[in-house]
């Protein structure tokens, strides 16, 4: 089955810098890559995703790469908030079962 | 509310009784997933349907573990006599199509004492 591995498990920045996390994947069948947004005590809530015939997928201050030789994703986050403190997964699917990274959670600084 | 909701939210059992968790999805979805999520972990796939048909069950899941959605609307996931190790937030999740945004419920936290 697919594996996908997501790094740093923590990250603190400062408002108003970028923050990035990567996660790789293993099954070279999976194209479809979802980013969620986990709040405490809240359910996960999708950000962006992007499908394996795109390169990159932006949404204001939120940005998804795909390298797909690689088999790695990333999220960029410009100019964060301190609302974008929250637990971030990224997930990889072949089409059947979502596989998701073990998580990020980020710290934004005022 | 039209997105999806699980019922109940919090559910706290003795050890070796049987508990059951109910989803209800967004009403066109035809696909409905469940997950299992731990404290700083990931959302881990339990099983998942297609309108009625259950198509997938993770090999984590152990037969003390059954979904049923018999008419391709709600879903319900049972646990035979639980254990502690079963306590996690339980998360159920639909979506349109294979390779589309799911769309996650609030889970139903599970603690087994």
């Amino acid at each position: 089955g697919e594996n996908v591995e997501q790094h740093p498990s923590t990250l603190s920045v400062q408002e108003g810098d970028s923050a990035v996390i990567k996660c790789t994947y293993s099954d070279s069948a999976s194209n479809y890559f979802p980013w969620y947004k986990q709040e405490l005590g809240k359910r996960p809530q999708l950000i962006i995703d992007i499908r394996s015939n795109v390169g990159e997928k932006k949404d204001q201050r939120i940005a998804v790469t795909l390298n797909k030789t690689a088999k790695h994703f990333s999220l960029h986050i410009t100019e964060t908030q301190p609302e974008d403190s929250a637990v971030y997964f990224c997930a990889a699917t072949p089409g059947n079962q979502f596989y998701f990274g073990t998580g990020t959670s980020l710290t934004v600084i005022p | 509310d039209t997105g999806v909701s699980q019922n109940p939210r919090h559910k706290i059992t003795k050890r070796g009784q049987n508990v059951t968790f109910r989803c209800d999805p967004i009403s066109e979805h035809n696909r409905l997933y469940w997950y299992r999520q731990t404290l700083g972990q990931g959302p881990e796939f339990l099983t998942y349907f297609q309108n009625e048909a259950q198509l997938e069950k993770s090999r984590l899941l152990s037969d003390r573990f059954s979904a049923e959605r018999p008419k391709g609307s709600f879903s319900t996931l049972e646990i035979q006599r639980t254990e502690q190790g079963d306590s996690a937030m339980y998360l159920c999740a639909s979506t349109l199509a294979a390779t589309d945004t799911q769309y996650f419920g609030p889970g139903t936290r599970l603690t087994v004492l």
